[in-house]
């Protein structure tokens, strides 16, 4: 069974920040790893995702995530934050035999100080 | 394509009425999902489709809960009677089966439930 602990329910950076949202994941097999990102008041939307190969991925909005399979590790970085950022930040995992089902982490809001 | 199409935005009705929110998939994709979110219990998944057929319903809270999909297109999701912890902004999503698309979802822009 799949599963996924994001540590840190809140992050809070400075507005040109290094952002880094920790995610680390459970799986039995080869797993497929995603972010999201959900706006106040919007559905998630999809910022990146890993299936095979390279193992940095780099999604919209100039965020970039590393599979690293040794830490079963999926973070979530980017250089420089932007106040527009803010926001709430999920991590799933699924995997080719669970038929299309996500397990989604528990969340972690955001924050962008000016 | 318009995205995942949801209705109504916002809902609220007495406790003990019948709620159903209606979803519209992206057309092509065979997956269906339902999901919960509150602030106590985040991100829940209630149930989902394949095919027009429920796959795993064991996210469905209780009986008073029900969820259809009558044709690719169309889904809904019903709650009969309402109570006050029923409160929250309900999901829907859809995704493509295939391979190539690695079961990304995507997602509706909720609705947001209100029982007084």
């Amino acid at each position: 069974a799949q599963s996924v602990t994001q540590l840190g329910s809140h992050v809070s950076v400075s507005e040109g920040a290094l952002v880094l949202l920790r995610c680390n994941y459970s799986s039995s097999v080869p797993p497929y790893l995603f972010w999201y990102v959900q706006y106040p008041n919007q559905g998630l939307q999809l910022l990146l995702k890993y299936t095979t190969g390279a193992t940095l991925v780099k999604g919209i909005n100039g965020f970039e995530a590393e599979f690293k399979k040794s830490e079963t590790s999926f973070h979530l970085t980017k250089p420089s934050a932007h106040m527009s950022d803010a926001a709430e930040y999920f991590c799933a995992v699924s995997a080719n035999n669970q038929g299309g089902k996500l397990i989604f982490g528990q969340g972690t809001e955001l924050s962008v100080k000016p | 394509d318009a995205g995942v199409i949801q209705s109504p935005r916002h809902e609220v009705t007495e406790m003990g009425q019948e709620v159903t929110l209606r979803c519209k998939p992206i057309s092509g994709h065979d997956y269906l999902f339902w999901y919960r979110q509150t602030m106590m219990r985040g991100l829940e998944l209630l149930i989902y489709f394949n095919n027009n057929v429920p796959i795993d319903d064991s996210g469905m809270p209780e009986d008073r809960f029900s969820a259809k999909m009558p044709n690719a297109s169309f889904s809904t999701l019903k709650i009969q009677p309402s109570e006050p912890r029923d409160s929250a902004v309900y999901f829907c999503a859809s995704s493509s089966g295939t391979p190539r698309h690695s079961h990304e979802q995507y997602f509706g822009p909720g609705t947001r439930l209100t029982v007084t």
